[in-house]
């Protein structure tokens, strides 16, 4: 059975470091997202992409968040200076059309010291 | 009022018990509602899409009621393993978009 894949399991960082997140979505899906989820609370939409452009982002997703799809298959999800509320774990999710269900990676729990 | 409601639970129900959730939604334009369960530190996983004449898979029967704005999701013959957060999602019409809006969850406990 496809599945969404993730990379790395688990990523510690500085405060103030780059820090990049890999996807690898459905193969056959054409829409992808980045959620978040701080440990303890409810899943948050970060951001939706779809035609290799952003479709919508949320207030959490300021300047310091930034996605791009580099070539055909990764999907990735860069912060620039991370902060410690950034710290959570990062949920990739594909989906084959825009409403239908969605897939989720197995996520990225990222820590800032 | 919240765009998708949850009770948290938990529930603590026996194992073998028959189990029923909620989800209310505010919006009456929502198009699409999923049941995802969500183990402990894991990401969510897909249990069922929610259709407008109800539908079944197994033990898990999901309902939708558009008159009331919601969803419910019934779990018969509960076993140890269904043991989880079940989070309900569901997808409102944006502008060309769509936006999934996700509840906080109820967690469930089946005790043996």
């Amino acid at each position: 059975e496809p599945e969404v894949t993730q990379t790395p399991s688990h990523q510690v960082t500085q405060m103030g470091q780059e820090v990049i997140l890999r996807c690898v979505p459905i193969s056959n899906h054409l829409y992808f997202y980045w959620y978040r989820q701080i440990l303890g609370q409810k899943v948050e939409f970060l951001v939706s992409f779809y035609n290799n452009e952003i479709s919508e982002k949320s207030e959490i997703f300021d300047d310091q968040f930034s996605v791009e799809r580099p070539d055909g298959s990764n999907f990735t999800l860069k912060i620039r200076s991370t902060k410690l509320e950034d710290s959570a774990m990062y949920f990739c999710a594909s989906s084959e059309r825009m409403g239908d269900e969605q897939y989720f990676g197995p996520g990225t729990r990222l820590t800032v010291t | 009022r919240k765009e998708v409601e949850q009770d948290p639970g938990p529930f603590n129900v026996p194992e073998g018990a028959t189990v029923a959730f909620n989800c209310t939604y505010s919006n009456s334009a929502s198009q699409s509602f999923f049941w995802y369960r969500q183990d402990c530190r894991k990401e969510p996983k897909l249990l069922m899409s929610v259709y407008s004449s109800g539908n079944e898979d197994g033990r898990f029967t999901a309902q939708l009621n558009r008159a009331s704005q919601y969803i419910s999701l019934l779990i018969r013959d509960s076993k140890l393993s269904d043991s989880a957060t079940y989070l309900c999602v569901v997808t409102l019409p944006n502008g060309g978009t769509y936006k999934y809006i996700f509840g906080t969850g109820t967690r469930l406990k089946v005790l043996a």
